[in-house]
């Protein structure tokens, strides 16, 4: 157990619709990361965020957007759904001090699987 | 942009022979590498890593990779695998901004 909790486990969904998938960082850690895991794009990151605020932003759609909340959870918010957006989602958390070398570690949550039909 | 190729996609090995993962990483700045591993609907394990020092690593649980600056390299490697290291492996980089680049993964398959 990484510790980094996700809900919902699956999801499915039609196209069109709008989606929200939640994420519990390990205690203690500051940043959220988002992927998205498909068997065409391989695992790709999306974004980050620290304490909050965005830090980082991969190759994340302009329907997709996420935010961290004061409690440091996440959610990602997908919009205007489409059939390839059908994906392994994957929260993972760090420390990310720059206070040793664990702050660099990334832990994974077991993901949510997304099926847009 | 940061690549990540890992050579092989499938690598079928009987239990208790070597098995070796290739990654070849692109940067032309100061790295650190990764590998994780995924177990069937699981979520990723961080197996190892490098940041600085000892060009070799090593896994708790028999794994050792070796980082090549001048090759571009980190390459998994085990001496002898079990049936329970069936899973895919993912080789990972980041520039030291945290967010890390994937390769493609590489399925191992263990076989009695």
């Amino acid at each position: 157990d990484s510790g980094v909790t996700q809900t919902p486990k699956h999801l499915i969904t039609a196209t069109g619709q709008r989606v929200t998938l939640r994420c519990s960082p390990r205690s203690g850690d500051l940043s959220v990361y988002w992927y998205q895991q498909s068997l065409d794009q391989g695992l790709q990151f999306l974004i980050q965020y620290y304490n909050g605020e965005e830090r980082a932003k991969g190759n994340i759609l302009e329907r997709f957007s996420a935010q961290q909340f004061p409690d440091l959870h996440s959610e990602l918010n997908l919009s205007s759904l489409e059939l390839g957006d059908s994906a392994l989602y994957f929260c993972a958390s760090s420390d990310s001090s720059g206070k040793g070398d664990r702050s660099y570690e990334q832990y994974f949550g077991p993901g949510t699987r997304l099926t847009v039909t | 942009a940061q690549s990540v190729t890992q050579l092989d996609s499938q690598v079928p090995v009987f239990e208790e022979a070597p098995v070796e993962l290739r990654c070849n990483y692109s940067s032309s700045v100061s790295v650190y590498l990764f590998w994780y591993v995924q177990y069937p609907n699981q979520g990723l394990q961080l197996l190892l890593k490098y940041l600085s020092g000892s060009t070799l690593v090593e896994s708790i649980n028999g794994f050792e990779a070796e980082f090549n600056k001048s090759q571009t390299s980190f390459h998994l490697r085990k001496p002898s695998v079990h049936i329970s290291d069936t899973a895919e492996y993912f080789c990972a980089v980041s520039e030291g901004d945290y967010k890390l680049s994937f390769g493609a993964g590489t399925t191992v398959t263990v076989r009695a």
